[in-house]
């Protein structure tokens, strides 16, 4: 099956410093990706919708300036958190779909904000 | 907000056992598709199964949809200690191609030896 990588796999960084996070499709090309959410045993949340060569779409509560997103080719998204807080940390995951309705979650990337 | 809920939020069973998890949605969808992560990992897809679909099967993976109840369930027969993880169902926004997905809270699965 399709192949989606992130990087990170796992980051610790300072209050106040940003911190990217890549996101890449390996044998495929996706225009959309998905970047997801998830704080400690709890579900994943919709964040926001990448968009190869357009603006990202943020899901409601979301803020567009801390969480910025840029989907840079058909195979690389890239989520950057900026001046990271601790309430900032987290599991990220991205998505991306291929074909009708499949969609391949990547490995995720663990953020402590200390 | 979470429109998918898991019941139960956690299930403990015997190795060989099967293992039941429900999920119930609030609108329409598209489809509904079950995934699997273990801890600390990305997710998995497991299963999916559309809205004129009733019941689909995939290994030892049953699942059963009800859209009239907004309801789905997941059964894992025959468990085993490496079924061990957490399972999500996921639902799409409503609308024609959507891939965005709506999480439940999940089912947290622990198979004993």
């Amino acid at each position: 099956g399709a192949v989606v990588s992130q990087h990170p796999s796992w980051v610790i960084c300072k209050s106040g410093t940003s911190v990217k996070i890549e996101c890449r499709s390996l044998d495929f090309q996706a225009t959309t990706m998905f970047w997801y959410r998830q704080f400690p045993k709890q579900s994943l949340m919709l964040m926001a919708t990448s968009n190869e060569g357009s603006k990202a779409t943020y899901e409601q509560g979301v803020e567009k300036d801390k969480f910025l997103i840029n989907h840079a080719s058909l195979t690389l998204s890239t989520l950057t958190v900026t001046s990271a807080h601790p309430e900032d940390s987290s599991f990220y995951i991205c998505s991306a779909p291929q074909g009708r309705y499949e969609q391949y979650f990547g490995p995720g990337t663990r953020l402590t904000v200390t | 907000s979470q429109q998918g809920e898991e019941d139960p939020q956690a299930l403990s069973i015997q190795e060989g056992e099967n293992a039941t998890m429900n999920c119930s949605y609030k609108t329409s969808i598209n489809n509904l598709q079950w995934y699997r992560q273990n801890s600390g990992r990305g997710l998995v897809h497991l299963i999916l199964i559309r809205s004129n679909e009733r019941e689909k099967h995939s290994g030892r993976l049953r699942v059963t949809l009800d859209t009239s109840k907004k309801s789905s369930s997941l059964l894992i027969t025959a468990s085993r200690a490496a079924d061990t993880a957490s399972y999500f169902c996921a639902t799409d926004r409503s609308g024609a191609g959507s891939y965005q997905l709506t999480f439940g809270k999940g089912t947290k699965l622990s198979v004993i030896p």
